[in-house]
C-alpha cells in the first residue's frame, strides 16, 4: 500500500516560471492537504481540498498560487511567476476523512533561481 | 504571531538516556495536540497525540505530557536510541473549528549519541 507520493522531488525553476507540483494520496484517501515549510521554520497550512471541491484554502497566498484536485488524477499545487521567497519544501498530506493526523509525502523542494 | 513554540532548536542525549522535548501553545482554543519526527529529505511522520481531556498519553516508548494551564506538552523518549535522531514537530489544532488545520511549532532537532 504505497503511501502519499508527491513528485517531483526536487524542482528548480527560474524566477517567472511556472512551477506545478504533483500530489497522489493513499488508496482510499479522498482528503488532501498542502503545508508549506520555508527554511528554519515549521510547516504552515496552505489549503485542504476533497475531490472536485477546494475546502479551505485560508493559508494561500492570495496571487500566483492555485490548488486542485480533480475527479481523477493527483492533486496539483500551482505557482505562477515564481519569485525567490517561494523556496521552500511543499509537502502534501491525505487522510480518509476530516481528520488531524494525517499522513504526509515527502515532499517537494522547489529552488528558485 | 508564533501560535505553537519549541523554544529548544536543538537537543543533545546520550543512548539509554531519556530524551524531554518541549512544546507550548498560547491559543485557548487548541484542543489536540500531536508530534512528529522527522528524517531529513522525508515528510513527517506522526508519532502520538493527545487530547485536552487527557493530561498523558502513553506509546511504548514515548509518552506525551499535557499542562492545560501552563498551556505546555512535553514528549518523552525513553530510553533514547540513535534512530531517534531526527527532528521533532509539535503540532496543534482544534477539534472543534477547522480540526483538519494543523499549526506547527518550528522543530526540536534531538541527536542521541551512541
Amino acid at each position: 500500500n504505497a503511501g502519499v507520493m508527491q513528485n517531483p522531488r526536487h524542482l528548480v525553476r527560474r524566477r517567472g516560471q511556472e512551477a506545478r507540483l504533483r500530489c497522489s494520496p493513499m488508496k482510499g484517501h479522498s482528503h488532501v492537504y498542502w503545508y508549506r515549510q520555508l527554511p528554519e521554520e515549521g510547516l504552515k497550512f496552505m489549503v485542504y481540498l476533497q475531490k472536485e471541491n477546494i475546502i479551505d484554502e485560508s493559508g494561500m497566498p492570495k496571487e500566483r498560487f492555485s490548488a486542485e484536485f480533480p475527479k481523477e488524477g493527483p492533486s496539483i499545487l500551482r505557482i505562477q511567476q515564481v519569485v525567490r521567497g517561494d523556496s521552500a519544501a511543499y509537502f502534501c498530506a491525505s487522510s480518509p476523512g476530516q481528520a488531524a493526523g494525517y499522513t504526509f509525502g515527502s515532499g517537494t523542494r522547489l529552488t528558485v533561481v | 504571531d508564533q501560535q505553537v513554540k519549541q523554544n529548544s532548536p536543538s537537543l543533545s542525549v546520550q543512548e539509554g538516556r531519556i530524551s524531554i522535548l518541549n512544546c507550548d501553545y498560547t491559543n485557548s482554543m487548541f484542543d489536540y495536540f500531536l508530534w512528529y519526527k522527522k528524517y531529513p529529505a522525508e515528510g513527517p511522520t506522526f508519532l502520538i497525540s493527545i487530547s485536552s481531556i487527557k493530561d498523558k498519553n502513553e506509546d511504548g516508548r514515548f509518552t506525551v505530557f499535557l499542562n492545560k494551564s501552563a498551556k505546555h506538552l512535553s514528549l518523552h523518549i525513553v530510553p533514547s536510541q540513535p534512530g531517534d535522531s531526527a527532528v521533532y514537530f509539535c503540532a496543534a489544532a482544534n477539534s472543534g473549528g477547522s480540526n483538519y488545520k494543523l499549526t506547527f511549532g518550528k522543530g526540536t532537532l534531538l541527536t542521541v549519541n551512541p
